[in-house]
């Protein structure tokens, strides 16, 4: 079936850029969902690409689409405190197929 | 606000009981979802509804129950069959009955055994 890897922990310095990846296996992904979760909270959209985008860009945010590799990453840049939490990876195939999300990668911001 | 509204934000079952958690959206969105989230997992689909009174079972509807009696609302009952139901609870809505468009969700019920 399909999966979606993520790493699970990394570590970055304030004001340094952050790189999340994620990868997935469904050749057939059409939609790729980034969300953010803060502790005790629910899953906050942070930006999502279609598989016909290479990149898209929101203020700090950076997504990088190599469907080749089946490869997906978000960048934050200038990254701040208030960035530390957990981001997940998710696709979708589209149509009645549902979302499969990876099992996030928890972001720790030093000060 | 528009927006996706989980109550309570935390809940207690004892053995044997069953319990119903709330889900309420005002965004208009046709299709709601549950989803189960536990420790170092991703999330794993409980059950979704597309329209107003169908829905259908996702990858872990075993001990759990819904409804879709309206738009508005999806809630979740947790029944005694549910061996195992410590676990944090998300509930997520989108627009339109299919699964391209975005999910939103709201903050989430724990679910505690005493």
């Amino acid at each position: 079936g399909e999966d979606v890897e993520q790493s699970l922990f990394l570590s970055v310095r304030e004001g340094d850029s952050s790189v999340i990846n994620c990868t997935y296996t469904d050749s057939s992904s059409t939609y790729l969902y980034w969300y953010k979760q803060e502790p005790g909270a629910g899953l906050q959209l942070l930006t999502y690409i279609f598989s016909n985008m290479d990149m898209k860009q929101d203020q700090r945010l950076t997504v990088l689409l190599n469907k080749k590799d089946k490869h997906l990453s978000l960048r934050i840049a200038d990254t701040q405190t208030g960035d530390s939490a957990i981001y997940f990876c998710a696709e979708s195939s589209g149509g009645y197929q549902k979302v499969t999300f990876g099992i996030g990668t928890k972001l720790q911001v030093i000060p | 606000d528009g927006g996706i509204t989980q109550s309570p934000k935390y809940l207690f079952r004892k053995e044997g009981q069953n319990v119903t958690l709330s889900c309420e959206q005002n965004l208009n969105h046709d299709a709601m979802y549950w989803y189960r989230q536990d420790p170092g997992q991703g999330l794993r689909l409980i059950y979704y509804s597309q329209i107003v009174n169908d829905f259908q079972k996702g990858d872990i509807a075993e001990g759990y129950s819904v409804s879709r009696e309206k738009k508005e609302s999806f809630p979740l009952t947790v029944t005694s069959a549910q061996k195992n139901p410590t676990a944090f609870y998300l509930c997520a809505s989108s627009m339109g009955s299919n699964f391209n468009q975005p999910q939103h969700f709201g903050d989430g019920t724990r679910l505690s055994i005493l």
